[in-house]
């Protein structure tokens, strides 16, 4: 099984700071990587695809970059509504998609 | 605007069945292909089951392979998932989940619980 593994599981960052989150797979998954968001109670929400694309509707305050096996997520200036749970997904294999454990980003 | 909305989520005793239904609207629901993923109490996202937009192709996870079963009506526009057998470690938050234009998921509903417990 592909395994995808993220750090930090918490990162504590103050509003307007950077925030990078790390994505890492246990063998290459070229750039068939996403990025979602999910806040408590709410549908997650794709954020990025292909590893650095982002999804309609993403602000440009977040980029994505990586290929084979290291993946990361940066949110240049964290805003209110980006305090969530960032979770990674590799779509190299095929019919067994996974996804890392996720990155808790809370308010420092 | 694509919305999905997952029900019959409830509280099962271990060895009960229960059948998940997930309401699709905004896009042309036979054209996709769709998936149900899990979120287990503190845990991260599973991938659970997919069925192409015909239905002629379906795979399960290995964890629920042989007890539960994808199926969808692509006259209602809904996408079902019954599970058979379960188990406390099927306890989770279940989302139906559609594909984008590759395997990664575009569109997820709310989720809906299930809680197996006796």
């Amino acid at each position: 099984e592909m395994v995808m593994t993220q750090s930090p599981a918490t990162l504590s960052v103050s509003p307007g700071e950077r925030a990078t989150l790390s994505c890492r797979a246990s063998q290459s998954v070229s750039t068939k990587l996403a990025w979602y968001q999910h806040k408590p109670g709410q549908a997650p929400r794709l954020l990025m695809y292909g590893a650095s694309t982002r999804a309609t509707g993403t602000p440009a305050r977040f980029s994505g970059s990586g290929s084979g096996t290291e993946f990361t997520l940066t949110i240049s200036s964290l805003q209110s509504e980006d305090f969530a749970v960032y979770f990674c997904q590799q779509y190299y294999r095929w019919p067994s998609w996974t996804f890392g454990q996720g990155t808790k980003v809370e308010v420092k | 605007e694509v919305q999905l909305l997952e029900s019959g989520g409830d509280l099962v005793q271990p060895g009960g069945t229960l059948r998940l239904s997930c309401a699709a609207s905004g896009f042309t629901f036979s054209r996709y292909e769709m998936n149900w993923v899990r979120q287990a109490p503190g845990k991260g996202l599973e991938w659970v089951s997919y069925m192409s937009g015909s239905g002629s192709a379906i795979f399960y996870a290995d964890s629920v392979k042989g007890r539960f079963t994808i199926s969808r009506d692509n006259a209602k526009n809904s996408l079902y998932l019954q599970m058979d057998s379960l188990r406390a470690e099927d306890t989770a938050v279940y989302y139906c989940a559609k594909f984008g234009d590759l395997p990664y998921f575009d569109h997820w509903g709310p989720g809906t619980l299930v809680a197996v417990s006796s």
